[in-house]
């Protein structure tokens, strides 16, 4: 069965600190995809980041990088000089290869509060 | 573009009252479509998803019950409500391509049985 663990409950910095959310997951799948979304207060979910199981390359995309380790299942998601505006609850996902659809296993989710 | 409208967005009923909430995607053809839901402190869980019309697959047994009678348009609907379906309840669609296809939410309902 598939599982994602993210172990940190609730994150709280100060602003311009930087900070990493964890990842763990299980999966027996050798092809599957893992996501990040954000949770924003305002309650919708937002796409971020789309990682398939044969990249293990880090990615960056302006205050927000990515690390992808197969060796030890881990997925984790780093922002650099944190701002108010990234306070949100973050969700890791793993998909699940079962044909035609987007089966999300989704983490419990980590409230990240940032402080001015 | 695509977008995804879901209503209401807040929604409070009494015990054994009926529940429909309602999904609509537009810009898209055939998506596939799901309901989550999202208990307080707990993660999203999984309720039903929908390849097409008609087509409906249950993760979970529950009191609610989901509907596709349009290409786009997705519904969840409960004949009695029970306490324990407070939550926040939310739609979502992915492109028919696949299983790296990432989900789209709509805002969300939140629903509160009192």
């Amino acid at each position: 069965a598939q599982k994602v663990t993210q172990a940190q409950t609730e994150i709280s910095v100060v602003e311009k600190e930087d900070v990493t959310l964890d990842c763990v997951y299980e999966t027996r799948d050798t092809t599957y995809y893992l996501f990040w979304y954000k949770q924003p207060p305002s309650g919708e979910l937002v796409f971020l980041i789309r990682r398939n199981s044969f990249d293990e390359q880090n990615e960056i995309s302006g205050r927000y990088s990515w690390n992808f380790q197969k060796s030890t299942s881990s997925f984790n998601f780093t922002i650099t000089a944190s701002q108010v505006v990234d306070s949100a609850v973050y969700f890791c996902a793993l998909s699940e290869v079962s044909g035609a659809n987007s089966k999300l296993t989704f983490g419990k989710g980590i409230t990240l509060s940032v402080r001015p | 573009s695509q977008t995804i409208h879901q209503w209401p967005a807040t929604l409070v009923q009494p015990v054994g009252s009926p529940l429909s909430l309602e999904c609509t995607v537009e810009g898209t053809s055939n998506p596939n479509l799901y309901w989550y839901r999202q208990a307080a402190g707990r993660g999203l869980q999984l309720l039903f998803y929908s390849v097409g019309i008609g087509q409906i697959s249950s993760e979970v047994p529950q009191n609610l019950s989901a509907s596709r009678p349009q290409d786009r348009q997705f519904i969840l609907s409960s004949k009695k409500l029970l306490l324990s379906d407070s939550g926040f309840y939310l739609c979502a669609w992915s492109s028919p391509a696949g299983y790296n296809s990432p989900l789209h939410f709509g805002n969300g309902t939140r629903l509160t049985v009192t």
